[in-house]
């Protein structure tokens, strides 16, 4: 399968603890984005990475919530001192920079986390 | 505040009809247009996109753009009961690499 991994598929956790998740982006996209989507909404973007640079963070993207990308290959989200309101499905998307290539987005099956 | 609008729906249609699904943007910025498609529990799945006014066709969808309006729309000809999900559009901005969704249209078909 050569579309987007995450892992995990679901993650149950305690409100103020860590946790981290990661995506696998198609393997010739040099383009990673993070969305996050609650019931009834659509995806709202978090953040995004142009190879191993974060160009762009949502003002959602609060300091408790960081991304990576070391290598340009697979990123991980961490969300540190969790709580309820981030019960969420995260979504990993990635894409094909250039003219309006950019914007055709694969996404990954998210990971859903539920904070207690 | 750039938004997408859709109905929330749900749309019901009989098996065999045309479902229509509509969307309208606010950021007369925006260039590029996208539905995908949601399963309850799934992630998103790219199934159209349209860049310029005008109708694409893809099979048994058709996308319609009209940047005068603000308006994009999909229509699925011969529904099945497999296109019952939450159809979300999406819409790109020159200069950003990032989409603003819709909340989506929850599309049922009946047999």
């Amino acid at each position: 399968d050569t579309g987007v991994s995450q892992n995990p598929r679901h993650k149950i956790t305690k409100r103020g603890q860590n946790v981290t998740f990661r995506c696998d982006p198609i393997s010739e996209h040099n383009r990673l984005y993070w969305y996050r989507q609650t019931l009834g909404q659509g995806p709202e973007f978090l953040t995004y990475f142009q190879n191993e640079a974060q160009l762009e963070k949502s003002r959602l993207l609060s300091d408790r919530f960081s991304a990576e990308r070391p290598k340009g290959s697979f990123s991980t989200l961490e969300i540190q001192r969790t709580e309820q309101g981030d019960s969420a499905m995260y979504l990993c998307a990635s894409s094909l920079s250039g003219t309006m290539k950019d914007y055709e987005q694969y996404f990954g099956p998210g990971t859903r986390l539920t904070v207690t | 505040q750039k938004e997408v609008e859709q109905n929330s729906g749900p749309l019901s249609v009989p098996e065999g009809a045309i479902a229509s699904l509509n969307c309208t943007y606010s950021d007369r910025g925006s260039q590029s247009f996208f539905w995908y498609r949601q399963y309850s529990g799934k992630s998103p799945e790219l199934i159209m996109f349209i860049y310029s006014n005008g109708d694409k066709e893809d099979g048994r969808f058709t996308a319609q753009l009209n940047k005068a309006s603000q308006y994009v729309s999909l229509l699925i000809r011969d529904s099945q009961p497999s296109d019952s999900a939450t159809y979300l559009c999406a819409a790109g901005r020159s200069g950003y690499s990032t989409l603003t969704f819709g909340k989506g249209t929850m599309l049922l078909v009946s047999p």
